[in-house]
């Protein structure tokens, strides 16, 4: 099992350009989640998606859209990049019962916006 | 919403020494989480526990769901322990996790 796997690993954009990331997941987990990391705030949620067909906002869904293509894919768009997007963003999948949802969290991918 | 607080923010200790990290949170929980981030690396999930004690190794975790606050603690602490250690907490129907800022760890030689 490959777990939770997330591409592209790094990322240099310039301000107004677009990108998707893509996450994948191979252990049949329905909820699914995009952070971003940024040096002392944690890890913020963007979006999240409890099953394969939703998608809600999280703490920080400005400038960000989503898709849950299907129960093993969450991608994240960005489409006009913004230098305050600059981050690390991690997905992650959970699956087990709603509060007890263990998280399993992908390499992460390293985005400069310029 | 629920906050999460921990403490410290910075620990250096020397090799072997016994390490505590403490998390406080301010809600009913379902479950608390702590979770390991080497640097550069990802993130992995050390435990999810909902009362008392779980051990894996030289780890230990445990919750005191009447004062709000978590311990993780290291035994025989060594340098590869040297990571950013993460407390989260989880509602009860909820999907979505709250993260404390990160405890960073040196474990020196």
């Amino acid at each position: 099992n490959a777990g939770v796997t997330q591409t592209p690993k790094f990322q240099v954009l310039k301000t107004g350009q677009s990108m998707t990331l893509q996450c994948a997941q191979d252990m049949n987990h329905n909820s699914m989640y995009w952070y971003r990391q940024d040096p002392g705030m944690g890890l913020r949620l963007i979006y999240y998606s409890a099953s394969e067909g939703t998608t809600d906002k999280g703490e920080v869904p400005n400038g960000y859209n989503v898709s849950r293509l299907n129960k093993r894919e969450f991608s994240l768009r960005l489409e006009s990049a913004a230098p305050s997007q600059t981050s690390v963003y991690f997905c992650a999948s959970g699956g087990r019962s709603p509060g007890y949802n263990e998280q399993f969290f992908g390499p992460g991918t390293r985005l400069t916006v310029l | 919403k629920n906050e999460v607080e921990q403490s410290p923010q910075n620990l250096t200790a020397q090799e072997g020494e016994f390490i505590t990290i403490n998390c406080s949170y301010s809600v009913g929980i379902s479950a608390l989480h702590w979770l390991q981030q080497h640097p550069g690396g990802g993130i992995v999930s050390l435990f999810m526990l909902s009362s008392g004690k779980k051990k894996h190794g030289r780890l230990i975790a445990t919750i005191n769901i009447q004062e709000k606050h978590s311990s993780l603690h290291i035994t025989a602490s060594h340098p590869r322990d040297s990571a950013v250690y993460i407390c989260a907490v989880s509602n009860f129907g909820n999907e979505k996790l709250t993260f404390g800022t990160g405890t960073r760890l040196t474990i020196i030689p």
